[in-house]
């Protein structure tokens, strides 16, 4: 069972440019979610999306943007990359009911941009 | 945002010691109450998820309870062994579909 995957495990942008960093899950989960996650720091949720082609801002949504064309994959985007998204990403996903489900997590993308 | 506080912020224990640690979390708008496990290097696991005043889970030699009045949680961790080291995150979530997580507990069990 792959549950949930993201690619690239590592990454090395400079400032100002762009990537896509790729999340899919397997589980036929509605929800999904990406965090990022900074020293020091709990888990930021940047974006979610409750289902296929719905998707809102999280805690901290500037910088990002975020598509849901299918249930399995959830993209995140970043046009402008600046060194304040140096962090590592985590994806994650939950069943129907989101909120007393457990969220499945994958295992992480760091991203330094330099 | 709610705020969470998680204490200790590290905690070091020889193993077969008993240890615990709070979550605290404001009692208005509570929905339920995770807590997860996140070793080095990997991602983070889920224990447990509580929803109800009193509530109790138990998983192995890691238990937890909730007070959902006074807006706090506890994972207690029995007999600790090396293997339970890692950080132990707790999350309340609102009504909002959102979980917001707390700093965590660095829990190092040395042998």
């Amino acid at each position: 069972n792959a549950g949930v995957t993201q690619t690239p495990k590592f990454r090395i942008l400079k400032i100002g440019q762009s990537m896509t960093l790729q999340c899919t899950q397997d589980m036929n989960h509605n929800y999904m979610y990406w965090y990022r996650q900074d020293p020091g720091m709990g888990l930021k949720l940047i974006y979610y999306s409750v289902g296929a082609g719905i998707t809102d801002k999280g805690e901290v949504p500037n910088g990002y943007n975020v598509s849901r064309s299918t249930t399995e994959d959830f993209p995140l985007r970043l046009e402008l990359a600046a060194p304040s998204q140096t962090s590592v990403y985590f994806c994650a996903s939950s069943s129907r009911t989101g909120l007393t489900d457990t969220q499945y997590f994958g295992p992480g993308t760091r991203l330094t941009v330099l | 945002i709610l705020n969470v506080e998680q204490s200790p912020q590290s905690l070091h224990v020889q193993e077969g010691d008993s240890t615990n640690f709070t979550c605290s979390f404001p009692s208005s708008n509570f929905y339920a109450l995770h807590w997860y496990r996140w070793e080095t290097a990997k991602s983070p696991e889920a224990l447990f998820v509580m929803t109800l005043n009193g509530d109790e889970k138990k998983k192995g030699r890691i238990s937890a309870t909730l007070n959902t009045k006074e807006g706090y949680s506890y994972l207690y961790i029995k007999g600790s062994q090396p293997e339970d080291s890692a950080t132990y995150l707790c999350a309340p979530a609102g009504s909002n579909y959102k979980l917001t997580f707390g700093k965590g507990t660095l829990l190092t069990v040395n042998p």
